[in-house]
């Protein structure tokens, strides 16, 4: 079991252009979450997805932002248009069931995004 | 919406001391967990805990639920370097399908 994948690990862009972050879940995992941890602070909820659905999107800005847990395939959390106060890193868990209190999520490594 | 606020923000400390991290939430938890991340790395989670006055240990780090599940600390016990890193506290919301952190405790070991 490889564990949460996320890729890139790290990505540069100038500002307008478009960020792809991608999260492959553990194997059996149908939640995922997104979080953003901007430099020396605290990670932030953007949001929580089961496959095909937004369930919980309360944390993402409201431009500019989307997230998509497809039927197939990774989820991706899409930046478009990105300023530098977008420059954070940006993780992704997945579980099993939702976070019920006994349940753990477990985290990826993170996608490290510069904006030029 | 619950916030969790944790103390002290840094820490630096000599090899073989003693330390405690604390977290205290604004509302009731239902379930908190610890995380560690090393720096530049992901989370790693180390403890989960729900009923009130719970306590677990893994090697030498302790973590305690107060028993009105408002505050939770984590104690490590002889410091070493790798204990360094930021730890974190996680609350699971009312809905049950989200945790809330903390904004992160940054704990440097000297050796």
């Amino acid at each position: 079991n490889a564990g949460v994948m996320q890729n890139p690990r790290h990505l540069v862009r100038r500002r307008g252009q478009e960020a792809r972050l991608r999260c492959s879940p553990m194997k059996g995992h149908s939640h995922v979450y997104w979080y953003r941890q901007l430099p020396e602070e605290g990670l932030k909820f953007m949001v929580y997805l089961q496959k095909e659905n937004i369930i919980d999107e309360s944390g993402m800005p409201k431009e500019r932002f989307s997230a998509e847990f497809p039927k197939e395939g990774p989820s991706i959390l899409r930046i478009q248009q990105v300023v530098r106060g977008d420059s954070a890193a940006y993780f992704c868990a997945s579980s099993h069931i939702p976070t019920t209190g006994a349940n753990v999520l477990t985290f990826g490594a993170g996608s490290r995004l510069t904006v030029l | 919406s619950q916030e969790l606020e944790q103390s002290p923000q840094s820490l630096i400390v000599q090899e073989g001391k003693n330390l405690t991290i604390n977290c205290t939430s604004s509302k009731t938890l239902y379930g908190l967990y610890w995380y560690k991340q090393k720096y530049g790395e992901g989370l790693i989670f180390l403890m989960m805990l729900q009923k009130g006055g719970e306590e677990k240990s893994h090697e030498k780090i302790t973590a305690k639920l107060d028993e009105k599940k408002q505050q939770s600390s984590l104690h490590i016990t002889a410091s070493q370097p790798s204990h360094a890193g930021i730890y974190l506290c996680g609350a699971v919301n009312n809905a049950g399908n989200m945790l809330t952190f903390g904004g992160g405790t940054r704990l440097m070991v000297k050796p």
